[in-house]
């Protein structure tokens, strides 16, 4: 079964203090992996897409990275608008395109 | 252009009744997703359609049911409300089979069963 791991559950941060957040998982092919960004209140907000280890991605602060079995989300120096729950989710080369299995996801406070 | 857009925004209802959500995928978007998002179970897929037709569908009772329309909109149902169905559902679209991943959602419908 697939499963999708995501940690820590919650990670609070000073502005400017950069750190990580991690993705594990197990897909019986993978097809894809994904990071989305969700505001309280909110719909989730894609990020990126990933689909090979060794594969890096970036946006502003964010950096995401792939390996066989984990993908990792950079937040180089934070900021307050960086503060959201941050979703990972894994697509199986056997599934349709629109069926995405999520993580439980990481929530990001960013303090002044 | 505007967004995904889900009605209600809102809904209350009692145990043992149904109902129907409605989203509204953007314009062009031909593929919409069904997800059910609780503090507990995080976001769980429900259905995809694409072109009127359901191309896959998740681990959920067939209490719960979808449809989609010629202009895309879609609509899913809940009969025989249970208060575990407490939730936001989430709709999401997307353009493109080859864009993976670019999936937009709309905000959601918070249902609440009592």
């Amino acid at each position: 079964e697939d499963q999708v791991t995501q940690s820590p559950e919650a990670l609070r941060l000073q502005e400017g203090e950069s750190s990580s957040l991690n993705c594990s998982y197990t897909v019986s092919g993978l097809r894809g992996l994904f990071w989305y960004r969700q505001d309280p209140g909110k719909g989730p907000e894609f990020l990126f897409t990933l689909y090979s280890a060794g594969e890096e991605k970036e946006k502003e602060r964010l950096k995401a990275t792939l390996t066989k079995k984990e993908s990792f989300l950079h937040i180089t120096a934070p900021k307050p608008e960086d503060s959201a729950t941050y979703l990972c989710a894994v697509q199986a080369s056997r599934d349709s395109w629109g069926k995405f299995q999520f993580g439980a996801g990481t929530q990001v406070v960013v303090t002044p | 252009k505007a967004g995904v857009t889900q009605t209600p925004r809102y809904l209350i209802k009692t145990r043992g009744q149904q109902v129907t959500l409605s989203c509204s995928p953007i314009s062009g978007h031909r593929s919409v997703s069904w997800y059910q998002q609780t503090p507990g179970q995080g976001l769980q897929f429900l259905f995809e359609y694409f072109s009127e037709t359901q191309r896959n569908k998740g681990n959920f009772p067939g209490r719960f049911s979808g449809r989609q329309f010629s202009n895309s909109r879609s609509e899913m149902n809940v009969s025989t409300l249970e208060l575990g169905d407490s939730a936001l559902y989430l709709c999401a679209s997307s353009l493109k089979w080859d864009r993976l991943g670019e999936q937009y959602f709309g905000p959601g419908t918070r249902l609440t069963v009592t």
